[in-house]
């Protein structure tokens, strides 16, 4: 199955963008990148996902490298209520069914 | 109402016991999925069902068995509880039908095994 790699952790300050970056090298043609979020004592949420194109939604811009092989989450503006762990996870072809999220990225936001 | 609604919210149980773990949604998805949480492992897929006569194990199915009572209904349970179980349990269901595969989770079932 394809991979995901994080890292362990990232601090931003409030109303500073935050990019997240994620590396998926084995992706295959049919992954999508959806990248989720679970913030403190809670179940995760979706945030965004992408298949080639740079998407933007009111939560987050997600950039997709044109090799597919990393992208990036942008928060454009942090807050102290994004602080959670950030997941970026490959969906659909040959990982369909057997959705796994790994350690995520940590993000710490300062006041 | 929550769209994912997960019970009990906390349990504490003793080794050998069965338990349960119920999870029912309200948008009327056909795929759901249990998966536990530890310290550091993130999370780690045990089953999967695409509909009420569809299911599958997950990565970490062994020691967990699973229902899918109706369309709205998935049950965890383990039938003999034993301590390295003691996780966060999550459930979720699928928005599959318009080809987004976005994930709803429920607010997770924390299970104690003494």
């Amino acid at each position: 199955d394809a991979k995901t790699t994080q890292p362990n952790s990232m601090e931003s300050n409030e109303e500073e963008p935050v990019h997240l970056p994620c590396n998926h090298s084995t992706i295959s043609g049919t992954d999508y990148i959806h990248w989720y979020r679970q913030l403190p004592s809670q179940g995760p949420e979706y945030v965004i996902h992408g298949l080639t194109s740079n998407v933007n939604n009111r939560m987050a811009s997600l950039a997709i490298a044109e090799d597919r092989k990393s992208s990036t989450l942008i928060l454009h503006r942090a807050t102290l209520r994004d602080a959670a762990v950030y997941y970026c996870i490959l969906w659909g072809g040959t990982s369909y069914g057997k959705l796994t999220f790994g350690q995520g990225t940590i993000l710490t936001v300062h006041p | 109402d929550a769209d994912v609604t997960q019970t009990p919210r906390n349990r504490i149980t003793k080794t050998g016991k069965r338990i349960m773990l119920e999870c029912s949604q309200t948008k009327g998805h056909d795929r759901m999925y249990w998966y536990r949480q530890d310290p550091g492992l993130g999370l780690r897929l045990i089953y999967y069902s695409f509909d009420v006569k569809d299911i599958n194990k997950g990565e970490i199915s062994d020691g967990y068995s699973v229902s899918r009572q109706a369309q709205a209904k998935f049950s965890l349970s383990l039938e003999s509880a034993i301590p390295n179980q003691t996780a966060l349990y999550f459930c979720a269901a699928e928005d599959g039908a318009t080809g987004a595969n976005v994930l709803t989770f429920g607010a997770g079932s924390r299970l104690t095994v003494l």
